[in-house]
């Protein structure tokens, strides 16, 4: 079974700042996911990866895969940011593996 | 194109009921899986679906069951709800195999009391 580990917890930051929001898992996998959650429940997926590096707007994801570890970032910092982002791994018929989540606030 | 549709959004069930909770994929989607989010807990891995056959199940009691029908929609069951089962499900869908993207739905808020 896979463990997936993610850091900070928790995370405040001010607007502008550059964020970085760590994952480690233990088993090799095809696929790591990152995804949001905004309070009220509703989960959007961000990124889905295999290898390197992916970029949309102002979110940046890169895996490695020999080192077992991913990261999600995100440039310029906006209030609009704050949500949970968790990391996922795995998928099909084993269905995905979840971080706890990253909860990050972003004041104005 | 239309998203992934759960109903209901919010359910109140009394300890001992049984509920049944609908998931209805994005258009051409094939395989629908479930999850369990709760604040101890964090998001688990329920069950998955693909062409009407479960292919998979998480670490769930019997209580917990599902199907899937012809047109990819899907529903899962608690029966003997308990009161540890409050939690919000989701369920996501995806074109197909493992290395695809996921769309998930709103989550239906289970309450039980």
């Amino acid at each position: 079974k896979n463990e997936v580990e993610q850091s900070p917890q928790n995370l405040t930051a001010q607007e502008g700042e550059f964020i970085t929001i760590n994952c480690s898992y233990s088993v090799g996998i095809s696929a790591l996911h990152w995804l949001q959650q905004h309070p009220g429940g509703g989960i959007v997926s961000l990124f889905m990866l295999s290898s390197g590096k992916k970029k949309h707007g102002r979110l940046i994801a890169t895996i490695n895969i020999q080192e077992k570890h991913s990261s999600l970032h995100i440039t310029a910092s906006h209030p609009r940011d704050s949500a949970v982002y968790i990391c996922a791994v795995g998928g099909g018929a084993d269905g995905l593996t979840f971080g706890k989540g990253t909860h990050l606030i972003i004041q104005p | 194109k239309a998203g992934v549709t759960q109903t209901p959004r919010y359910l109140i069930k009394t300890r001992g009921q049984q509920v049944t909770l609908s998931c209805s994929p994005i258009s051409g989607h094939r395989s629908v899986s479930w999850y369990q989010q709760t604040p101890g807990q964090g998001l688990q891995f329920l069950f998955e679906y693909f062409s009407e056959t479960q292919r998979n199940k998480g670490n769930f009691p019997g209580r917990f069951s599902g199907r899937q029908f012809s047109n990819s929609r899907s529903e899962m069951n608690v029966s003997t709800l308990e009161l540890g089962d409050s939690a919000l499900y989701l369920c996501a869908s995806s074109l197909a195999a493992r290395n695809y993207g996921y769309t998930f739905g709103s989550g239906t808020r289970l309450t039980v009391v």
